[in-house]
């Protein structure tokens, strides 16, 4: 099994600013099957990015991913006030054992 | 418009059976797989498995193999997660999700709470 390890475990940022997550691999996620998500209090998670750097449907440009191998990055350019949530990274290389990061917290300092 | 619906919150005992439902609309359902994902209360997100529902083929997460069933009917679009004996520590949020890998849909989670 892969196990994802995010950091930092909690981020302070203040709008306006940009925000830099972590999520680093046990071993190599083939294909740079690495997706994100973010996840507000009392919702579902919502899918930002898919194949470590292609954005989903809908979600703003602000969003990037990059990444490959064992490290992966998810950057939010400007900080909005509705961006702060809890977002985990997610692996589907390893196939049918798909493993999900611990998360990281982004809250507003 | 994608939708899934999932039903709505149960209380248990330890020991009873539950079957909870996630309902798909807006799409063809048997082009997709379903998943399953676990969140306890302040916890991450954890995969328990999938189904294809168009032949009800499965895979398990090695942690919920053997804990869980998933089903479905494709006749009514329908997944199913369900558990023949709760036990306490199955209390959690449960969600439903569209794909077989990443997940670009959600249902709006399903509270189950295991209590004596």
């Amino acid at each position: 099994e892969i196990v994802l390890t995010q950091s930092p475990g909690t981020l302070s940022l203040s709008p306006g600013e940009r925000a830099t997550l972590s999520c680093r691999a046990s071993q190599s996620v083939s294909s740079s099957y690495l997706a994100w998500y973010q996840q507000k209090p009392g919702q579902a998670p919502r899918l930002l990015i898919y194949g470590a750097s292609s954005r989903a449907t809908g979600i703003p440009d602000r969003f990037s991913g990059s990444g490959s191998g064992t490290d992966f990055t998810l950057t939010i350019s400007r900080l909005e006030p509705e961006d702060f949530a809890v977002y985990y990274c997610q692996q589907y290389g390893s196939s049918p054992a798909i493993t999900f990061g611990q998360g990281t917290r982004l809250e507003i300092k | 418009e994608v939708q899934l619906v999932q039903s709505g919150a149960e209380v248990k005992k330890p020991g009873e059976s539950l079957r909870i439902s996630c309902k798909g609309s807006g799409y063809s359902f048997t082009s997709y797989w379903i998943s399953w994902v676990r969140q306890m209360p302040g916890k991450g997100l954890e995969w328990m498995g999938r189904i294809d529902p168009s032949d009800s083929y499965t895979n398990y997460s090695p942690s919920f193999q053997g804990h869980v069933t998933i089903s479905a009917d494709k006749s009514i679009s329908t997944a199913y997660l369900q558990w023949s004996s709760l036990k306490a520590s199955d209390t959690a949020m449960y969600y439903c999700a569209r794909g077989d890998d990443r997940f670009d849909y959600w249902g709006q989670g399903t509270l189950v709470t295991v209590s004596s």
